[in-house]
């Protein structure tokens, strides 16, 4: 059993369009992530949700917006695709937000190639 | 505001020999460290983590960290490489539930 699962897995799109990204963890966890990882591997987070509610969001576009329809699930959309969003996007989760103890659970990322 | 540095791309290591992956961290209240490896085309996995306690702290696959409070490092360390721990491994600090990661280091164990 996947415990974070992602798709696609590999996403080849042209510029200006709408796509999408969904994720769905298994494990219960009340707080899900997005982190992108570019192309020289610097990984860094986008978005948190704690029980479908946005909790973090880093100065990322707004062209970017993050759905949580329930807890189990975090989906990406991203609107009008430019050159630099082509990057990995991993999805991850934990068990409750702001307990600093606890370990992220990644999926297998989605490699997003805008052309 | 919290953040993780590893000074070092690359570590190239002989399979057998121990091996030292570095990190270095800031943080403004309790450090929480965790160590994560990638492999290709794979999400990360967890490794280890230090909360608090004893500063050697033992993970997954052999790897175990040391946690230095006066250095501010939690190097990754193990005694004997395998060229399957080839990978790309981030150290992470955690705090008020969001985990900021270094750049990440390349280790390479060669047969």
């Amino acid at each position: 059993d996947t415990a974070v699962s992602q798709t696609p897995k590999y996403l080849v799109t042209q510029m200006g369009n709408d796509k999408s990204i969904k994720c769905e963890q298994n494990l219960g966890h009340d707080t899900m992530y997005w982190y992108k990882q570019d192309s020289k591997k610097f990984l860094k987070i986008m978005f948190s949700y704690n029980n479908k509610e946005l909790i973090i969001n880093e100065t990322v576009p707004n062209r970017f917006s993050p759905k949580s329809p329930d807890k189990a699930h975090l989906n990406l959309h991203i609107n009008s695709l430019e050159l630099g969003d082509s990057a990995v996007y991993f999805c991850a989760s934990s068990q409750g937000f702001g307990r600093n103890n606890e370990k992220l659970f990644f999926g297998s990322g989605t490699q997003l190639s805008v052309l | 505001a919290q953040s993780v540095a590893q000074p070092e791309d690359q570590v190239n290591v002989a399979e057998g020999n121990p091996l030292t992956v570095k990190c270095t961290y800031s943080v403004s209240g309790n450090p929480y460290l965790f160590w994560y490896v990638q492999y290709p085309n794979r999400g990360l996995q967890f490794l280890l983590k230090y909360i608090t306690g004893d500063n050697l702290v033992k993970g997954s696959y052999g790897f175990e960290a040391e946690f230095n409070k006066s250095q501010t490092s939690f190097h990754l360390k193990k005694p004997s490489a395998l060229v399957s721990d080839s990978a790309l491994y981030f150290c992470a600090v955690r705090d008020a539930g969001k985990s900021t990661f270094g750049d990440g280091t390349t280790l390479t164990v060669k047969p």
